[in-house]
């Protein structure tokens, strides 16, 4: 009965494959967003979804390519990943895009050798 | 710059003491500010939240303050116990766009036997 789901946890890779990471949320929030934990700690928000629709997006690299197909799943494909994409990418949900209540997902490490 | 600092970023307390979390924020204007725990491993949890006309909340052992004036909130950790040891993060929302938020750095909290 997990809220935020994220999948897979841990992702290896090496520099210029193409990988994708998948969340889906079960709280029936309409409002979904991709953040990116670095390794100074600051979560910085990558983009955000409302009812399927792109509301933010944030100055990143169009390597990064979001997806919903429904107000329950976010996805996040990455293509030619570099090293500097290494981090920790959270998924969140909250009820509206007025709601400031954000709910997270355990995260997914990934590692870009 | 970033509208949210916190400090110290990091400190180490005794099983059983208290301890207290700073952060300045400087986002106009102000509607609330939420503090949040992450645990190892783990993706950020929601402790409080601090409406602008709110001055002290209690979660627990877990106590933050507000003063909207000097813009300014603290997190208290009453009788510290091993469970607490995690990063504790300070948000606000950003005034740039609906759902967004400005995330602090962290103060990474580390309790020893």
């Amino acid at each position: 009965d997990t809220a935020v789901s994220q999948t897979p946890k841990y992702l290896v890779t090496q520099m210029g494959n193409d990988k994708s990471i998948k969340c889906e949320q079960n709280l029936g929030h309409d409002t979904m967003y991709w953040y990116k934990q670095d390794s100074k700690k600051f979560l910085k928000i990558m983009f955000s979804y409302n009812n399927k629709e792109l509301i933010i997006n944030e100055t990143v690299p169009n390597r990064f390519s979001p997806k919903s197909p429904d107000k329950a799943h976010l996805n996040l494909h990455i293509n030619s990943l570099e090293l500097g994409d290494s981090a920790v990418y959270f998924c969140a949900s909250s009820p509206t895009v007025l709601t400031y209540e954000q709910y997270f997902g355990p995260g997914t490490r990934l590692t870009v050798t | 710059k970033n509208q949210v600092e916190q400090s110290p970023q990091s400190l180490i307390i005794l099983e059983g003491k208290n301890c207290t979390l700073q952060c300045n924020y400087t986002v106009s204007p102000f509607s609330n500010l939420r503090w949040y725990k992450q645990d190892t491993g783990r993706g950020p949890v929601s402790l409080t939240i601090m409406t602008f006309s709110e001055n002290t909340k209690s979660n627990g052992r877990y106590t933050a303050t507000l003063d909207a004036d000097t813009k300014q909130s603290s997190l208290h950790i009453t009788a510290s116990q091993l469970s607490d040891s995690a990063s504790y993060i300070c948000v606000v929302p950003s005034t740039d766009s609906w759902g967004k938020l400005q995330f602090g750095a962290g103060t990474q909290v580390v309790v020893t036997p």
